[in-house]
């Protein structure tokens, strides 16, 4: 079974421009999430899709959006670029969302865009 | 906001040597998952413990979940070279509306010297 993909692997792009990020699950994952990596904050969560829904949001500006597919495959688009978005962006794909009963669903993270902002 | 906290931030070890790190919540989590990122890597999904006192072994890595289900350990014996990398630990979070999301802690990174 393939893995998660990410496309593209490596961006750099200048402040105040837009980038979109794609990212294709594992086959038959109907979840998708948006993570931030970053040497200082670690892994942020950024966004849930399910069903083409987003489900869940963490705490990033409105410049950071996302949507998903009716074939699962999501993208993730920031606006107006600023240096600190400079940021290892990861996708990562899970059966569903939610709970099933007191376990999560594991998440199997694609390899990432590596987004540098000058 | 629930918080996952995770000690020691870094950690280098002799080869053989043992090495365990430590996650913290200040609620009680459901679950907890712990992943591994290889340097350049990225996360790659370890284990899930579930249950309170939960021990659960895989080869030379021993997970537990604590009593409380508000603490988790990962404990590595004998670390080998391949044992490089950052471990994450990460529990679900209630977000509204039936949704949960996962949280992070900040990682542990392991330096073993051959």
């Amino acid at each position: 079974k393939a893995g998660v993909t990410q496309t593209p692997r490596y961006l750099i792009k200048t402040r105040g421009q837009q980038v979109t990020l794609s990212c294709s699950p594992i086959s038959g994952h109907r979840s998708v999430s948006w993570y931030q990596q970053t040497p200082g904050q670690g892994l942020q969560f950024l966004f849930e899709y399910f069903s083409e829904t987003q489900r869940n949001k963490g705490n990033f500006p409105g410049r950071f959006s996302g949507r998903q597919f009716s074939n699962s495959r999501s993208e993730m688009n920031v606006s107006t670029l600023e240096l600190g978005d400079s940021a290892l962006y990861l996708c990562a794909s899970s059966l569903a969302y939610g709970l099933s009963g007191l376990a999560s669903y594991e998440q199997y993270f694609g390899p990432g865009t590596r987004l540098t902002v000058t | 906001g629930q918080q996952v906290m995770q000690i020691p931030q870094y950690q280098h070890v002799q080869e053989g040597e043992d090495f365990t790190t430590y996650c913290n919540s200040s609620t009680t989590l459901s679950n907890i998952q712990w992943y591994k990122q290889r340097p350049g890597g990225h996360p790659v999904f370890l284990i899930q413990l579930v249950k309170s006192g939960e021990v659960k072994k895989q080869k030379r890595l021993t997970f537990q979940f604590g009593e409380a289900k508000k603490n988790s350990s990962l404990h590595i014996t004998a670390t080998q070279t391949t044992d490089v990398g950052t471990y994450f630990c990460a529990g679900p979070r209630y977000s509204g509306a039936g949704s949960y999301q996962l949280t992070f802690g900040k990682g542990t990174k392991l330096s073993v010297i051959p």
